[in-house]
């Protein structure tokens, strides 16, 4: 039930590169599924928010998801310095249990000037 | 600007003491919540709170304690029995307890003990 697993990295990529972070998930009833942003000594917030399956896009953002294989993406195209940060994936069904969202361990991403 | 603010931002502890972290948010949530971060171990919940005067233990809840007297306020006592207290806290909260709305959160505390 408490299964969201994220390859911890580090991921390191030159500047302008497209950048692919991933999680895999276990349980079916998740239906919503986000993104957080974390930057070093802060707290994480919120990047991308994805119900279902399917697509979204956001400036150089997309989060994909596809239930059919439990598999969660973040994309990031023209990758610049200032997303270096670690990059945190959730899911949740609706409603949430005890309102809990489930987290992955997070990806750190460095991109290199 | 509606938000989640967390103080102290840093803090030390010695050994054998009590010390709390303040959690306070003015964006009318119904919850909050209290994580813990460890390099490589992600976020683990400490103890969360639906409502005023009613909070849940979460996964990792020996050697803490909180209070939840106020809806804006949810602080964390990190007590004697906790024996790895060092670490990043991280407060956040929700606005009806339904996780699929997502968490605000905090800029988190670092506490070391020294």
């Amino acid at each position: 039930q408490k299964e969201v697993e994220q390859d911890p990295g580090p991921l390191s990529v030159p500047e302008g590169a497209i950048v692919s972070l991933n999680c895999t998930y276990s349980n079916s009833a998740f239906q919503y599924f986000m993104w957080y942003r974390q930057y070093s000594r802060k707290g994480p917030e919120l990047l991308m928010y994805t119900y279902s399956s399917g697509n979204k896009e956001d400036g150089r953002f997309t989060a994909q998801v596809d239930k059919s294989s439990k598999y969660i993406s973040l994309f990031i195209r023209d990758s610049q310095p200032s997303d270096s940060a670690t990059y945190l994936c959730a899911a949740s069904w609706y409603g949430g249990s005890q309102g809990n969202l489930i987290f992955g361990k997070g990806t750190k991403l460095s991109v290199k000037p | 600007d509606g938000g989640i603010t967390q103080s102290p931002k840093y803090l030390f502890r010695k050994e054998g003491q009590n010390v709390t972290l303040s959690c306070e948010q003015n964006l009318n949530h119904d919850a909050m919540y209290w994580y813990r971060q460890d390099p490589g171990q992600g976020l683990r919940l400490i103890y969360y709170s639906q409502i005023v005067n009613d909070f849940q233990k979460g996964d990792i809840a020996e050697g803490y304690s909180v209070s939840r007297e106020k809806k804006e306020s949810f602080p964390l006592t990190v007590t004697s029995a906790q024996k790895n207290p060092t670490a990043f806290y991280l407060c956040a909260s929700n606005p009806q307890g339904l996780s699929n709305y997502g968490y605000t959160f905090g800029s988190g505390t670092r506490l070391t003990v020294v």
